[in-house]
């Protein structure tokens, strides 16, 4: 059964850091995994897609890497902003037809 | 381009009351899904929409119906409402399944109260 993991629950950084988000899997047998963003009462907004031959996938200053032997994805923020607080999910394939989402990073950035 | 629309935004039941949430989407994908977030517990599957004409269930089928009306629609029946059912709703859409490698679009979610 896939499972997915987030850790740390939340973080705080400083504006301006470099900050790395994690994301495990149980399962390697993925068609991809993504990564989206959840401002507060609002629906998720996909970030980047990573296909399961792939190892990593670049938009603006996010870097998504994907480690399918080990199970594991990052999500790299460069110069974090204000901005960029919210909270970041990935999401694996799981069987034929369906997601699994972890529960989420919480992200703060401080001005 | 509205993308993928959920009505309504908040809605609050009595146990044993029924009631739909709707979904449309303008970017003539083929699969739609339902899903809810809890705290704790992130999201999950309800019912999924392949194509026009099929659905199927998801993870946590049980008290809920759905209809795909059309290409752009997608309905979520609650027929007797729960307190366990109280959660916020969220409809999404992809080009096509989860092979295809398309991205998951969401809408703002039905915040529902059941008491």
């Amino acid at each position: 059964k896939q499972e997915v993991t987030q850790i740390p629950a939340a973080l705080s950084v400083p504006e301006g850091e470099n900050l790395v988000l994690n994301c495990s899997f149980t399962d390697s047998a993925i068609y991809n995994l993504q990564w989206f963003r959840q401002d507060p009462g609002k629906g998720l907004t996909s970030l980047l897609l990573i296909q399961s031959s792939q190892r990593e996938q670049t938009s603006g200053r996010l870097n998504a890497s994907l480690d399918k032997s080990s199970g594991r994805s990052t999500l790299y923020i460069a110069a974090s902003q204000p901005g960029d607080s919210a909270t970041y999910l990935c999401a694996v394939t799981s069987g034929t037809y369906k997601y699994i989402f972890g529960t989420g990073t919480r992200l703060k950035v401080l001005a | 381009n509205a993308g993928v629309t959920q009505t309504p935004k908040f809605q609050v039941l009595k146990t044993g009351q029924s009631m739909t949430l709707q979904c449309a989407q303008d970017m003539n994908h083929n699969s739609m899904y339902w899903y809810r977030q809890d705290p704790g517990m992130g999201l999950r599957l309800i019912y999924y929409s392949a194509s026009e004409g099929t659905t199927d269930k998801g993870e946590v089928p049980n008290g809920y119906n759905v209809s795909r009306l059309n290409k752009r629609e997608f309905s979520l029946r609650l027929e007797s409402a729960a307190p366990s059912q109280t959660s916020v709703y969220f409809c999404a859409s992809s080009e096509a399944g989860i092979r295809s490698n398309s991205p998951l679009h969401f809408g703002n979610g039905t915040r529902l109260t059941v008491t």
